[in-house]
């Protein structure tokens, strides 16, 4: 099978700009998850989807969105961009249909780095 | 709320040594999985192995072994025979069954440097 793929994998934007991050998860999969890592915060959660519903959400400002389609690919948004969202952005992608919830294991991606200058 | 720490931000040892990364969680849920990734330079996260908290069985997956105690909150991995190729960062994360806080919790990770 095929992995998680993420598109484009670099970026570069500048400040004020807004952009939209693209995953397509392993075939068959139906969870995509979004994390941002950063060298100050680490990897933090963004947010899940689960056939075209969002599921969880991290603390994030609602400047970040994100949405899934039908084929469960999914897309990230960010508007109106600061510096600090300069991040490599990973998006998962696990069962999600598992009797218990935290036992799908989540496949990453190779992430999309956005500099924002 | 759930929390993963490991302590070592950075390690380097020499080929052919063995190494441990230590990860210690808190979480107040029963049930809940443990992992490990690997994160080579190119970025992305490579899943190494989930353990969920009812099963405290060490695993060994050729050079790589893991040590699971519940008494300690403590899920150890340790590299035998390291190789170069094994440098990268490792996290160890977390993630619990209730509710909906169904994302993983992440370590700040553990910069490992084998060399030659």
């Amino acid at each position: 099978k095929a992995g998680v793929t993420q598109t484009p994998r670099y970026l570069i934007k500048t400040r004020g700009q807004q952009v939209t991050l693209s995953c397509s998860p392993i075939s068959g999969h139906r969870s995509v998850s979004w994390y941002q890592q950063t060298p100050g915060q680490g990897l933090q959660f963004l947010f899940e989807y689960f056939s075209e519903t969002q599921r969880n959400k991290g603390n994030f400002p609602g400047r970040f969105s994100g949405r899934q389609f039908s084929n469960s690919r999914s897309e990230m948004n960010v508007s109106t961009l600061e510096l600090g969202d300069s991040a490599l952005y990973l998006c998962a992608s696990s069962s999600g249909t598992g009797g218990f919830r935290g036992t799908d294991t989540q496949y990453f991606g190779p992430g999309t780095r956005l500099t924002v200058l | 709320a759930q929390k993963v720490t490991q302590a070592q931000t950075e390690i380097s040892v020499v080929e052919k040594e063995d190494v441990t990364l230590d990860c210690v969680y808190e979480t107040r849920d029963t049930t809940y999985y443990l992992f490990w990734y690997k994160q080579p330079p190119s970025g992305e996260l490579v899943f190494l192995i989930r353990r969920n908290s009812f099963d405290e069985q060490n695993e060994i997956s050729g050079r790589y072994s893991w040590n699971f105690q519940k008494s300690t909150s403590s899920f150890n991995f340790t590299i035998t025979a390291s190789q170069v190729v094994d440098s990268a960062v490792y996290f160890c994360a977390l993630i619990i069954s209730s509710g909906s806080a169904r994302q993983l919790t992440f370590g700040s990770g553990t910069q490992l440097t084998v060399l030659p």
